[in-house]
């Protein structure tokens, strides 16, 4: 049962355009998100972030939209440039001291030049 | 900079060898590292819960006598595969906070494929 979801396996733009990623997640008790991108062969790299006590957080050219009545955040890139290549992952993290990661599928998003 | 090293990042090995694979925090000590596991497709999924100094919490359905995890020190947790078969070959990789509530920083994941 995936309690992170994205639900597109990829994503496609233009360069200079706005790249927006979306995940659902299912569990209320999850009150942090995050999200990671990953080059092929490297680990995930820590982004952007959002408590779910805000609905937007803004850094650079990447804003984390959050609609806790929806159950969904988006990633917004703007503008899109190709060494934005890569794959994101959404991820949450649940209510209490543990801070263990529940991470969806992740989206492939290609910026053309 | 790399903040989690991850070593190594290949392996390939005949069936039934036993792999080690080791997770480094480089500047700071983290009592607590996380083991993923990766499949095509798929997402990552936390496999264990590596506490130094103390056992691993198993997430449910994950073996722990297959996948021996050991937290030697604040700096170093090694994740062992025992008596691998190609059902384990998969991406393994770990992370590490800070403190908790700070964002993890994972190593670069470990190929593992059995044959």
């Amino acid at each position: 049962d995936q309690q992170v979801k994205q639900n597109s396996p990829s994503l496609s733009v233009q360069e200079g355009r706005i790249s927006i990623l979306n995940c659902d997640y299912t569990n209320s008790m999850f009150d942090y998100f995050l999200w990671y991108k990953k080059y092929p062969a490297e680990g995930p790299t820590f982004l952007i972030s959002i408590s779910s006590i805000k609905d937007k957080n803004e850094d650079g050219r990447f804003t984390v939209f959050l609609n806790k009545s929806a159950k969904h955040l988006s990633l917004h890139i703007v503008p899109s440039q190709p060494g934005d290549s890569a794959v994101y992952f959404c991820a949450s993290l649940g209510g209490g001291s543990n801070y263990k990661l529940t991470f969806g599928k992740g989206t492939l998003l290609t910026v053309n030049p | 900079g790399a903040v989690v090293s991850q070593h190594p990042s290949r392996v390939i090995c005949k069936s039934g060898t036993s792999v080690k694979i080791e997770c480094r925090s480089l500047d700071f000590q983290a009592t607590t590292m996380f083991w993923y596991r990766q499949f095509p497709k798929q997402s990552l999924m936390l496999m264990a819960t590596s506490n130094e100094g103390s056992k691993a919490t198993y997430e449910q359905g994950v073996e722990k006598d297959k996948f021996l995890i050991n937290h030697a020190s604040l700096t170093l947790s090694t994740l062992t595969v025992t008596s691998a078969h190609p059902e384990d070959s998969s991406f393994y990789i770990c992370s590490a906070s800070y403190l908790e509530g700070q964002p993890q920083h994972f190593g670069d994941g470990t190929r593992l494929s059995i044959l």
